[in-house]
């Protein structure tokens, strides 16, 4: 079973910052990596993905993925208020009938 | 944007009822799942299925049945509720690989179990 782990748990930075949040997982032949976020109160939505080693860019948004060393990244340039947010990582199993979520990094951005 | 819908909002039972919780979902997706949400646990998978009549167990399945009746409509049940199924319950379906691997999420359905 895979083993998905985000770190850290939470976090606090001022609006305009750089936030870097972590996921690791355990299975190195994964293929699809997912970024969910989870405003309070409301329901995950997925955020991003990607498929392959290497970086991906979607406005102020970059996923990070190195499957050597069974890690993938978000991070979001010039954080916002309005991202504060549960931050879930998401890896499927290998035929992607089942879903493995870590346990989430809460985001909080200060004005 | 594909819709799932999840009733009802919120559910108060006592110990030893019966609760089912509805999902219906318009995306003509194969893929169904049940989730539930528990701080310091994050999103765990209790059912999922992948059409009508199919059902497989998820990894926290113990007192929850699953019946996926259409394409469109997948329900939970708890035949003798406890107060540890209390929970923030999420509906999601998929299309799965190679369609559209994202997972869509209905509102939840918040229980609680006195």
């Amino acid at each position: 079973q895979q083993k998905v782990q985000q770190s850290p748990e939470s976090l606090i930075v001022p609006e305009g910052a750089m936030t870097s949040l972590n996921c690791t997982f355990s299975d190195s032949a994964s293929q699809y990596f997912a970024w969910y976020r989870q405003h309070s109160g409301k329901a995950p939505k997925a955020l991003m993905s990607i498929f392959s080693n290497g970086e991906k860019e979607e406005g102020r948004f970059t996923i990070h993925l190195n499957k050597a060393s069974l890690h993938f990244s978000l991070h979001i340039r010039d954080s916002q208020p309005s991202d504060s947010a549960l931050y879930l990582c998401a890896l499927p199993n290998t035929g992607y009938q089942n879903f493995y979520f870590g346990k989430g990094t809460s985001l909080t951005v200060i004005p | 944007e594909a819709a799932v819908t999840q009733s009802p909002r919120n559910k108060v039972t006592v110990t030893g009822g019966n609760v089912t919780l509805s999902c219906r979902q318009t995306n003509s997706h194969n893929y169904m799942y049940w989730y539930r949400q528990d701080t310091g646990h994050g999103l765990r998978l209790i059912h999922y299925s992948y059409g009508a009549g199919n059902l497989q167990i998820g990894d926290v399945p113990d007192g929850y049945k699953a019946t996926r009746t259409t394409q469109e409509d997948f329900f939970l049940l708890l035949e003798l509720a406890s107060p540890s199924q209390t929970s923030l319950y999420f509906c999601a379906s998929s299309g799965g690989q190679g369609t559209n691997e994202r997972l869509f999420f209905g509102h939840g359905t918040k229980l609680s179990v006195l």
